[in-house]
């Protein structure tokens, strides 16, 4: 079956430092979305990316985030300088029809 | 906007028991209504799904109808076992299945021999 791949599975950075979460979306699939989950908090939506644009982004999705999709294959997450409240699990998630969402394993990030 | 409301957790049974988990939902139009299941150390999975009202989805036991009367998709299971322990996560997208989900905060799951 095939699957959304997420790396890193986890992330320690320090406040203030830049990470890139990456994804590999599955093949065939159009649209892909980068959503969150602060511990113990909802599952919230990011953004989604479709042609290679950004569609739609949440409030969440300020100017310190970014996503782009470098070589065709890969979908990246970058967050320019990391806030602590930034820690949280990062999904990745694709989607083309006839098919609901597919979702990655997420990466844990901790900013320090 | 939409908006998700499911049960709290922890939610803990025995083996072969009845399980309910309820899910209610704010949404405009006709969204499409999820449940996704996340096992310990692993991804978001689709467990089933329903598109319009009075469809049921089922996967694995599962099942889940969704009420547009009562704005509501509860997860139900007649007999669980200790391999579902998990978290499930209800749910929704608006008009056009391209649009984001927005999630339930999720319920715990344990079962018990």
């Amino acid at each position: 079956e095939p699957e959304v791949t997420q790396t890193p599975s986890h992330q320690v950075t320090q406040m203030g430092q830049e990470v890139i979460l990456r994804c590999v979306p599955i093949s065939n699939h159009l649209y892909f979305y980068w959503y969150r989950q602060i511990l113990g908090q909802k599952v919230e939506f990011l953004v989604s990316f479709y042609n290679n644009e950004i569609s739609e982004k949440s409030e969440i999705f300020d100017d310190q985030f970014s996503v782009e999709r470098p070589d065709g294959s890969n979908f990246t997450l970058k967050i320019r300088s990391t806030k602590l409240e930034d820690s949280a699990m990062y999904f990745c998630a694709s989607w083309s029809l006839p098919v609901p969402q597919y979702f990655g394993p997420g990466t844990r990030l901790l900013v320090l | 906007g939409n908006s998700v409301t499911q049960m709290e957790g922890p939610v803990t049974l025995s083996e072969e028991a009845f399980l309910t988990i309820n899910c209610t939902y704010t949404a405009t139009g006709y969204p499409s209504l999820f449940w996704y299941v996340q096992y310990p150390g692993e991804g978001l999975q689709l467990l089933l799904k329903a598109t319009k009202a009075d469809d049921k989805g089922s996967n694995k036991g599962f099942e889940a109808t969704y009420r547009k009367e009562t704005t509501s998709f509860h997860l139900e299971k007649g007999s669980v076992q200790v391999s579902d322990s998990a978290v499930y996560f209800c749910a929704l997208s608006g008009a056009g299945t391209a649009s984001k989900l927005t999630f339930g905060t999720g319920t715990r799951l344990q079962v018990t021999l």
